[in-house]
This record gives C-alpha cells, sequence and structure tokens, in this order.
C-alpha cells in the first residue's frame, strides 16, 4: 500500500519569500513522485516528477524538489514566491501497477502582496 | 493536439437519475483513470483502465460504473444519482511505463440535487 501524507493544509507566505511546501509519502516500492498544481476551478498541471533518477528535481517556474529516501520526504521548494503561485499543491506517489496516482489532501498555498 | 477531453465541464442531476461523463484523450494512451476531487481529501480513484476492454475497481467505485471498448474513450456512468456523488471529476491518460507524466482533463463539476 502507498500514501502520502501533506503536512500542511495552508501555507501563507509573503511575496518574494521563500516557499516550502512539504510531504512525506510510504510506498513498498521505489516510487514515482509528483507534484501538481491547481489553480481555482482549473484542471491540474504536473509542476515536477521524480523517478529514481537525481534526487534533485527541477520543474516548472522555479519549482524543485528534493527526493529524500531516508527521510521518505518529497517537499516542495521555491527561492521566491510570486503572485501567481497562488494555488493548492499535489504530492501524489505512483503506483507501478496500476498506473494509477494516490494523492495526498493537499495545501493551499497563499501568497500575500 | 487536444490532450483529454471530458464532457461536460457542468452538469446537475436530481437525485435517481443517471448520466454519463465522457472522456477521451487523442494521445493513443494505454492508461486511463477517473477521479473524484472533493474538498480536503485530494483526488481519490474511482475506476482505471490499464488497456481497451481492461478495467478495474479504484478506491471509491461504489455507484460508478466504466467501460474501455476503444484505447481513445473511457466513459464514467453514474446509474442512479445520489447527493453523496456531488464531486469534481478528472478523467486523466498517461503512456505504458513507470513514472510517465499523468495527464488530466479540466475536470467535471457534477451536483446531484
Amino acid at each position: 500500500a502507498q500514501s502520502v501524507t501533506q503536512l500542511d493544509s495552508h501555507v501563507s507566505v509573503s511575496e518574494g519569500t521563500p516557499v516550502l511546501l512539504r510531504c512525506n509519502y510510504s510506498s513498498s516500492y521505489s516510487p514515482s513522485l509528483f507534484w501538481y498544481v491547481q489553480h481555482p476551478n482549473k484542471g491540474l498541471q504536473l509542476l515536477l516528477k521524480y523517478t529514481s533518477a537525481a534526487t534533485l528535481v527541477k520543474g516548472i517556474n522555479g519549482f524543485e524538489a528534493e527526493f529524500k529516501k531516508s527521510e521518505t520526504s518529497f517537499h516542495l521548494t521555491k527561492p521566491s514566491a510570486h503572485m501567481s503561485d497562488a494555488a493548492e499543491y499535489f504530492c501524489v506517489v505512483s503506483d507501478t501497477g496500476r498506473r494509477a496516482l494516490t494523492f495526498g489532501s493537499g495545501t493551499r498555498l497563499q501568497v500575500q502582496p | 493536439n487536444a490532450g483529454v477531453t471530458q464532457t461536460p465541464k457542468f452538469q446537475v442531476l436530481k437525485t435517481g437519475q443517471s448520466m454519463t461523463l465522457q472522456c477521451a484523450q487523442d494521445m493513443n494512451h494505454e492508461y486511463m483513470s477517473w477521479y473524484r476531487q472533493d474538498p480536503g481529501m485530494g483526488l481519490r480513484l474511482i475506476h482505471y483502465s490499464v488497456g481497451a476492454g481492461i478495467t478495474d475497481q479504484g478506491e471509491v467505485p461504489n455507484g460508478y460504473n466504466v467501460s474501455r471498448s476503444t484505447t481513445e474513450d473511457f466513459p464514467l456512468r453514474l446509474l442512479s444519482a445520489a447527493p453523496s456523488q456531488t464531486s469534481v471529476y478528472f478523467c486523466a491518460s498517461s503512456p505504458q511505463g513507470n513514472g510517465n507524466t499523468i495527464y488530466f482533463g479540466e475536470g467535471s463539476w457534477l451536483t446531484v440535487v
């Protein structure tokens, strides 16, 4: 069985300050991990993914995440928040057998001017 | 390239009515799946398919049927709608292989009254 825990349901930062969205996972296999972003009333967009290559993964819009097997974590970071980053972010682990995803409950990022 | 197309985008149903959410992809992906999104719960897997003629249940399959007669289409049927099925529904597809990006449709907002 696999699971994903997003440690914060809501994060608020000021524009220009760093962003940290935390994610821990549990998986019986070598996981594929993803971060997706969802803007209000929109679909989901892939930010980045880890698939057992480099542990530091760079994504779109300046986001990156580091896979730490010893800590079973896959935290999402960005050096400087922008107003357009305000959205809901989902950490996701892939079930290799079913090609289906297990989602975390989401972290809503608020960016203050 | 249209990607994953879902219809309708919005629908209001009365309790007990039936309807079908359509999903089509033009990327020749083998894997397709349906998720529902409810507040504070991320996305949960309803049904999935690993190829034409093959379907299986996900985490929350009760009240939903699917079929996969072609590679392109994966409709989701609600046989007798209930208020508990009020949700946002997402269809997704991906190619074969671990770690491949999963593509989502833009979502279907369903309200059952």
